[in-house]
């Protein structure tokens, strides 16, 4: 399974912005870019995914690099409610997920 | 909204005990998955199913079996309960892109 390499944890400001990394030097051509994040107590909830491009949605946005070697999760305006670990996942189908640790992101206020 | 129960969010059980862990999703899904949790280690995914009565070993199914008679229910069974077990276990279902997850079952094995 292709790995990916995140920092352990990070901090962020409230209604600052947060980038998150993650390498992933081993990715295939064929490999999504998947974002989950677990909030305490809680089973992990999807966030973003993609493949080549950057993509936006209503939570967050992906930034992947253009050699698809590393990829940054950004939060545009980082709340109390964001303080979680974040995930960075690939997959060359939606089935088999590698989570790794994670990024334990703390948001203070 | 979609939504994945699991039976139970704490459960004790002895050494050598036959555990079921139950999973039901509402949304029928195609794929649910079991996951465990330690510490340090992530989420490392133990089986998956693709559809009823079929399934597919993940990294660490040694000592688990699953059952997926209908396709709403995915059970997690360890056969003989062992101390090593003790973990959070989660489960999920997934159509598409995305995986939906249960509140986790808190399992320790004494």
């Amino acid at each position: 399974d292709a790995k990916t390499t995140q920092p352990n944890s990070m901090e962020s400001n409230e209604e600052e912005p947060v980038h998150l990394p993650c390498n992933h030097s081993t990715i295939s051509g064929t490999d999504y870019i998947h974002w989950y994040r677990q909030l305490p107590s809680q089973g992990p909830e999807y966030v973003i995914h993609g493949l080549t491009s950057n993509v936006n949605n209503r939570m967050a946005s992906l930034a992947i690099a253009e050699d698809r070697k590393s990829s940054t999760l950004i939060l545009h305006r980082a709340t109390l409610r964001d303080a979680a670990v974040y995930y960075c996942i690939l997959s060359y189908n939606f089935n088999k997920f590698y989570f790794g640790s994670g990024t334990k992101l703390n948001v203070k206020p | 909204d979609v939504k994945v129960t699991q039976s139970s969010r704490y459960l004790v059980k002895r050494t050598g005990e036959k555990v079921f862990l139950e999973c039901v999703q509402d949304m029928d899904h195609e794929n649910m998955f079991w996951y465990r949790q330690d510490p340090g280690l992530g989420l490392r995914l133990i089986y998956f199913s693709y559809d009823v009565k079929m399934k597919e070993k993940g990294d660490i199914p040694e000592g688990y079996s699953v059952s997926r008679e209908k396709k709403e229910r995915f059970s997690l069974i360890l056969e003989s309960a062992s101390t090593n077990q003790t973990s959070m276990y989660l489960c999920a279902s997934s159509f598409g892109n995305e995986q939906f997850f249960g509140p986790g079952t808190r399992l320790t094995v004494l």
